[in-house]
């Protein structure tokens, strides 16, 4: 295993709730994302990190935040859920001086 | 706009057949070619491939760039049930180490017994 933890790893929300996934790693890595899988859209970056308080967007990041304030923690915020963020949520983390990326087990959102 | 598109969507096939799967990229700054396997849980990184031509092999496995064509193709011989599973294709692109990946929309393979 790649070190990666995800909590919680199941979730049932209401609309307009706000929900906080958290990826946790034990590889000290500097790089992290967060990923959204949907069916017939294979994985879809939402943000990913370059390290402690280093922040950016990927291609379906509105409605998302994050942050990252020690390099093994973190986390992605929905300010107020939509039906639309029901998903499973992948959290990722790429060792030094590779292009691999190793995945969390994933957080399975509902938004009822 | 970049895009990863990944064909046969599904593929049902039976113990012992070979597959072929394929990858079709269109992105600016390519560095990279990422294989994936996906069964009910997290992707699991199969291979990664930079240069055109040069094969990488794993077992019954093997893949293989070609730039000039923009595609990768999976081979998987010698099928088994254990192979069945999502098979994702992505592509990094980008300077220096920002790890964007672009993922196609994955081939769902089922091997029959």
């Amino acid at each position: 295993d790649a070190g990666i933890t995800q909590s919680p790893r199941h979730k049932v929300t209401e609309t307009g709730t706000p929900v906080t996934l958290r990826c946790h790693q034990t590889e000290n890595h500097r790089y992290m994302y967060w990923y959204r899988q949907d069916p017939g859209h294979g994985l879809r970056l939402i943000h990913y990190s370059y390290g402690v308080k280093d922040t950016d967007k990927g291609e379906v990041s509105d409605g998302y935040s994050v942050s990252r304030s020690k390099t093994e923690d973190f986390l992605l915020t929905l300010e107020s859920a939509t039906s639309s963020q029901t998903s499973v949520y992948f959290c990722a983390i790429s060792p030094p001086n590779t292009d691999t990326q190793y995945f969390g087990p994933g957080t399975r959102l509902t938004v009822l | 706009e970049d895009k990863v598109v990944q064909s046969p969507l599904s593929l049902v096939v039976h113990e012992g057949d070979t597959v072929t799967l394929n990858c079709s990229y269109e992105v600016t700054n390519f560095r990279s070619l990422l294989w994936y396997k996906q069964e009910k849980k997290a992707p699991t990184f199969l291979f990664m491939l930079t240069s055109s031509g040069i094969e990488k092999k794993s077992g019954r496995l093997s893949s293989i760039l070609d730039k000039k064509e923009l595609s990768s193709i999976l081979n998987i011989t010698a099928t088994q049930t254990g192979d069945s599973a999502i098979y994702l294709c992505a592509v990094e692109k980008g300077s220096g180490n920002t790890g964007k990946l672009i993922f196609g929309q994955g081939t769902t393979l089922q091997v029959k017994p």
